[in-house]
């Protein structure tokens, strides 16, 4: 079983939607990241989280550590929103261990 | 400003050709840096670190090694590339509460 476990794998929604991505992990962390992938395979780190709740413009993204589970969701979608969504858990010495990734295509 | 330089952005080597990928930053002195790998439709895996000046930790046993000859400048190599070698190559730092910052990757592909 992998450490970080993303679902779905896929997910294709309408301009407008409100999109939910998760993340299940099953080890110890002292943070978690959502990342974004862009076609061009460029990252961009939009949150770094240890608890509770974040929010950036019309994404959020939650944590749970007791369940060891994280939530991103995107208000609003729009097609610029279309990209893989990857799920990275911080372990000792500041190493990542990312999950498979979201592939997010949002329609007009 | 947390910026990472990698270069080149794309890269065709023939099997057998050495490699060298360059990654410099910019910001505050003795970051931790790592180089990353994306196989085609695979996840990322870390195959180096580097917490300091000629500190180099290999993730994973492969035909690549990394030197870290300055504070700011991590290089990734290879003697001679196979074709298994092809993927994205991504940079990428990390301090504390600024979290992880990556460069924009080399996408590596050999023929």
């Amino acid at each position: 079983k992998n450490e970080v476990e993303q679902s779905p794998q896929n997910l294709t929604a309408q301009e407008g939607e409100f999109i939910t991505i998760n993340c299940s992990y099953s080890v110890g962390i002292s943070a978690l990241h959502w990342l974004q992938q862009h076609p061009g395979g460029g990252i961009v780190s939009l949150f770094m989280l240890s608890s509770g709740k974040k929010k950036h413009g019309r994404l959020i993204a939650t944590i749970n550590i007791q369940e060891k589970h994280s939530s991103l969701h995107i208000t609003a979608s729009h097609p610029r929103d279309s990209a893989v969504y990857i799920c990275a858990l911080k372990a000792a010495g500041n190493k990542l261990t990312f999950g498979g990734g979201t592939r997010v295509l949002v329609k007009p | 400003s947390q910026t990472i330089h990698q270069w080149p952005a794309t890269l065709v080597q023939p099997v057998g050709s050495p490699l060298s990928l360059e990654c410099t930053v910019e910001g505050t002195s003795n970051p931790n840096l790592y180089w990353y790998r994306q196989a085609a439709g695979r996840g990322l895996q870390l195959l180096f670190y580097s917490v300091g000046i000629g500190q180099i930790s290999s993730e994973v046993p492969q035909n690549l090694s990394a030197s870290r000859p300055q504070d700011r400048q991590f290089i990734l190599s290879s003697k001679k590339l196979l074709l298994s070698d092809s993927g994205f190559y991504l940079c990428a730092r990390s301090e504390g509460a600024y979290g992880y910052t990556f460069g924009s990757g080399t996408r590596l592909t050999v023929v």
